[in-house]
């Protein structure tokens, strides 16, 4: 069964700083990935994704992510955080829906981030 | 424009009673999904659909059923028989099984 771990609770950074967000995954295929943003009390906003191709993803709002299959990981980073980047991010494994399966995605427990002036 | 809409945002619901929760989308996605959740336990799969007159239960779908009599509704019912339905609920869609799932603005229920 596919699974996301996503190691930090809670991250703490000063506006400015740069972020990395981890996320590991387990799958036994090449896995679809999803970075997705939530802030409090609203859904989820889908920051990047990667599918296939170049491991290097970039996505909305400054943020990119690197695919390393040897590490099962799939880590978000932002070189400069912005105070309006504070708010829940989830990373995300889907898998193939082909055949008689479906695109279901297995998301990880969320990484709340605070960002201090 | 073109989303996902969930109404009510919030829904409050005495013990024993049903309620049943929107979702629209005008996206013209052909699957739609529904997710609970909880502090700290991420996004939990209740019910998808895939195509119209068609649903499948997710990972957590006892107490709950839905229909999707048409292809941009997917009402979720929470019934008595959920025994801890406070919670924040997600709806999505996609274009396809594959495609990326996009995320309505949630409905928080309380249970008093």
């Amino acid at each position: 069964a596919q699974s996301v771990t996503q190691p930090d609770i809670h991250i703490t950074v000063s506006e400015g700083a740069s972020l990395e967000l981890r996320c590991n995954y387990s799958y036994g295929a090449t896995p679809y990935l999803f970075w997705y943003v939530q802030s409090p009390g609203q859904g989820l906003q889908l920051l990047l994704k990667y599918f296939s191709g170049d491991t290097l993803v970039q996505g909305i709002k400054g943020f990119e992510a690197e695919f390393k299959r040897s590490q099962s990981s799939f880590n978000l980073r932002k070189p400069s955080v912005h105070w309006s980047d504070a708010a829940e991010y989830f990373c995300a494994v889907g898998r193939n829906a082909g055949g008689t399966s479906y695109g279901k995605l297995t998301f990880g427990q969320g990484t709340i981030l605070t960002v201090h002036p | 424009d073109g989303g996902i809409t969930q109404s009510p945002k919030y829904l409050f619901r005495k013990e024993g009673q049903n309620v049943t929760l929107s979702c629209e989308q005008n996206l013209n996605h052909d699957a739609m999904y529904w997710y609970r959740q909880d502090p700290g336990q991420g996004l939990r799969l209740i019910y998808y659909s895939q195509i119209v007159n068609d649903f499948q239960k997710g990972d957590i779908a006892e107490g709950y059923s839905v229909s999707r009599e048409k292809k941009e509704s997917f009402p979720l019912t929470v019934t008595s028989a959920q025994k801890n339905p406070t919670a924040f609920y997600l709806c999505a869609s996609s274009m396809s099984r594959t495609d990326t799932q996009y995320f309505g603005p949630g409905t928080r229920l309380t249970v008093l």
